[in-house]
């Protein structure tokens, strides 16, 4: 089966502007999650989808962060205006059972905010 | 709060020695506990899990891990250390969820093995 996808993989940017980031989960994972890893820190939690609903967002930064997933299948995570403290590599994962599931991982999309 | 810690930024092993990578953790109720490995350029693949059971939970590519409830700890080892192991081990944890709770999984710094020919 196909694994998570994300797009893009690397971003350059310059502050101010605005980028959208795509996640395609495995087929199947009702669950949907976006993480973060700021360079040498550790990946910390976004937010997560359990279809289309937002089922916690409290890692969401602040509101220059907008999360969707219409439909229940792939997500988009916009950052608008960016910044430069949002530089990173934003990882995406789905799984099927929220409960004792491992996380199954994208490849990370970069984003540089110069 | 729940957390994660990974003492060690780099673990250096020769090849054909055992390895060890360790992590900590601390929550409010019975954990889960997950390892996580990335290879350059990769996204994380997951190794192993404990959720209850058996201390030692074997997992991909050889790799074990110890939960000690005492010393909350959930230790990363291999008997015999391979080059093709050289890359980033994340160690994850999350509360045991109650009938209809959520925790969110929380992740660790990171720890770079590096295994040497």
């Amino acid at each position: 089966e196909a694994g998570v996808t994300q797009f893009p993989s690397h971003s350059v940017i310059e502050k101010g502007q605005t980028v959208t980031l795509r996640c395609d989960p495995i087929s199947g994972h009702d669950n949907l999650y976006w993480y973060r890893r700021v360079m040498g820190k550790e990946i910390k939690f976004l937010l997560h989808f359990v279809k289309e609903s937002k089922q916690d967002e409290s890692g969401m930064p602040n509101n220059r962060f907008l999360a969707e997933r219409t439909g229940g299948t792939y997500s988009t995570l916009k950052v608008q205006p960016a910044e430069l403290e949002d530089s990173g590599v934003y990882f995406c994962a789905s799984s099927r059972d929220r409960a004792v599931g491992e996380l199954f991982f994208g490849e990370g999309s970069r984003l540089t905010v110069l | 709060a729940q957390s994660v810690a990974q003492p060690e930024d780099q673990v250096n092993v020769a090849e054909g020695n055992p390895l060890t990578v360790k992590c900590t953790y601390s929550v409010s109720g019975n954990p889960y506990l997950f390892w996580y490995v990335q290879y350059p350029n990769r996204g994380l693949q997951f190794l192993l899990k404990y959720i209850t059971g058996d201390n030692l939970v074997k997992g991909s590519y050889g790799f074990e891990a110890e939960f000690n409830k005492s010393q909350t700890s959930f230790h990363l080892k291999k008997p015999s250390a391979l080059v093709s192991d050289s890359a980033l081990y994340f160690c994850a944890v999350r509360v045991a969820p109650r009938a209809g709770g959520y925790q969110k999984v929380t992740f660790g710094i990171g720890t770079k093995l590096q295994v040497i020919p």
